[in-house]
């Protein structure tokens, strides 16, 4: 059974970095069969999808424009890990995170972690 | 970027009664493989989102059959044939189509 398992600070200063991980079980992150998504939830913008990576051939990753310049998702395979690491964080950045897992066969998200609330504060 | 608009927001239902969602996809959501790219997913209170109904009808693993998914296009139909008290939570539908993966904003199932 895939299970993801996030890590990280709930609460995080103005201009500083949000850095979480997701640990998977179940799982290899260098599947060629999935790709490993960050999605965040808040009231204000609902489900809005940040990025992913995945591994084919060689590792790709794709990132929404929006926070293009902002953002970076990596695999850790010595961990069979992904990390989100999101720069200059404003109030606007505050959301729950979710660590997701898509199915390239299925073509849908079919395996999510519980999610992080963060906070960003002084 | 697709945009996805649902309808309605909120949706208060009797019990036993039937219950429909809409959602509307700002371009064809047509795949090359031959299906429309629209999923459904239910958030129920307290936990992630957990996927429904994913290729427009395709009902996902335990997923009981009063759930339904129709549509093709732009316009895409989830329902519920007789709403039971677990039924409750924000139902989402979703364009895998192409990048960036879009939402829509959510519909809340509650019950009267």
């Amino acid at each position: 059974q895939v299970q993801l398992q996030q890590s990280g600070p709930g609460v995080v200063k103005p201009s500083l970095t949000l850095s979480l991980t997701c640990a998977i079980s179940g799982d290899s992150v260098s599947t060629s069969r999935a790709a490993w998504n960050w999605i965040r939830q808040s009231p204000s913008r609902g489900l809005e999808w940040l990025g992913r990576t995945y591994y084919m051939t060689e590792w790709r990753s794709d990132y929404a424009v929006s926070l293009k310049g902002r953002i970076t998702i990596m695999a850790d395979t010595s961990k069979n890990q992904v990390s989100l690491q999101l720069n200059s964080v404003t109030l606007e950045d505050a959301a729950v995170y979710y660590c997701t897992r898509w199915s390239h066969s299925g073509h849908y998200f079919d395996i999510w972690a519980r999610g992080t609330l963060v906070t960003v504060s002084s | 970027d697709i945009v996805m608009t649902q309808s309605p927001l909120s949706l208060p239902v009797t019990p036993g009664e039937p219950a429909s969602i809409s959602c509307r996809s700002s371009q064809s959501l047509f795949h090359t493989r031959g299906y429309y790219h629209l999923d459904w997913y239910l958030q129920k209170p307290g936990q992630s989102p957990q996927l429904l109904i994913f290729s427009t009808s395709y009902r996902a693993s335990g997923v009981p059959d009063r759930f339904s998914g129709s549509g093709s296009g732009t316009d895409f139909t989830l329902n519920i044939t007789r709403v039971e008290a677990e039924d409750v939570g924000l139902y989402y539908c979703m364009q895998g189509l192409q990048t960036p993966i879009t939402f829509g904003q959510g519909t809340r199932l509650e019950i009267k």
